[in-house]
């Protein structure tokens, strides 16, 4: 497979609920993000990883729990989640260090449905 | 703050017709700018970029922008639109703030509907 992938692409989830969103990168990157997209708001910066460690967490409500594990992959953890947390939840990455920017590399998302 | 404001939420045209879609955006230091689309239930697809240099900055799909740093400009344009180019596209910028990673501001999208 090649870019950014992520699982499942669709996901449905009570409020009491436990589950994990996968994100995959292949193209060798050292950074990794996660986004939240939301109907008529703008994209969401919520966490951002560099060489596994989290330097970015934008006051996401610990309900959401990251983790990078190493480089190429990311996750975020979803407990007691709220219905104002249904969204579509992109994973991107990118190569960070050596060139003065980095473009960020998107995955399709996934669709999140609290009920 | 640094915002960025893609001036319409929805842009309708004809297929063949030319397209402008606009972004301005706030910064008192250098930026980069970039151009993404998404296609319904896909990510976000990396259009184009402007990182120095031209001021012209052509892209995939037969789309170009044009850097106009006087008027914190980023507009998107395309000669002739075809039906596969109905999307949303979203402006984003990066603060040039010497490191090499940073965030991007996303503008709200715009969405444009070609109609044959």
């Amino acid at each position: 497979e090649t870019g950014v992938t992520q699982t499942p692409r669709h996901l449905v989830m009570g409020m009491t609920n436990k589950k994990s969103l996968k994100c995959e990168q292949h193209l060798g990157h050292n950074a990794m993000y996660w986004y939240k997209q939301s109907a008529k708001k703008p994209l969401e910066l919520m966490f951002v990883y560099s060489l596994e460690e989290r330097v970015e967490n934008n006051s996401v409500p610990s309900r959401f729990s990251p983790e990078c594990p190493n480089s190429s992959h990311l996750f975020l953890h979803l407990h007691t989640l709220q219905p104002e947390d249904s969204a579509l939840y992109l994973c991107a990455s990118s190569q960070a260090g050596g060139r003065r920017t980095d473009t960020q590399y998107f995955g399709p998302g996934t669709r999140l449905t609290v009920l | 703050a640094q915002s960025v404001t893609q001036l319409d939420s929805q842009v309708p045209v004809f297929e063949e017709a030319p397209v402008e879609l606009r972004c301005n955006y706030s910064s008192s230091v250098s930026v980069y700018l970039f151009w993404y689309v998404q296609y319904p239930n896909q990510g976000l697809q990396l259009l184009l970029k402007y990182l120095s240099g031209s001021t012209l900055v052509k892209g995939i799909n037969g789309f170009e922008a044009e850097f106009n740093k006087s008027q914190t400009s980023f507009h998107l344009r395309k000669p002739s639109v075809h039906i596969s180019d109905t999307a949303e596209y979203f402006c984003a910028v990066r603060l040039d703030r010497g490191s090499t990673l940073g965030r991007l501001y996303f503008g709200r999208g715009t969405q444009l509907t070609v109609w044959p």
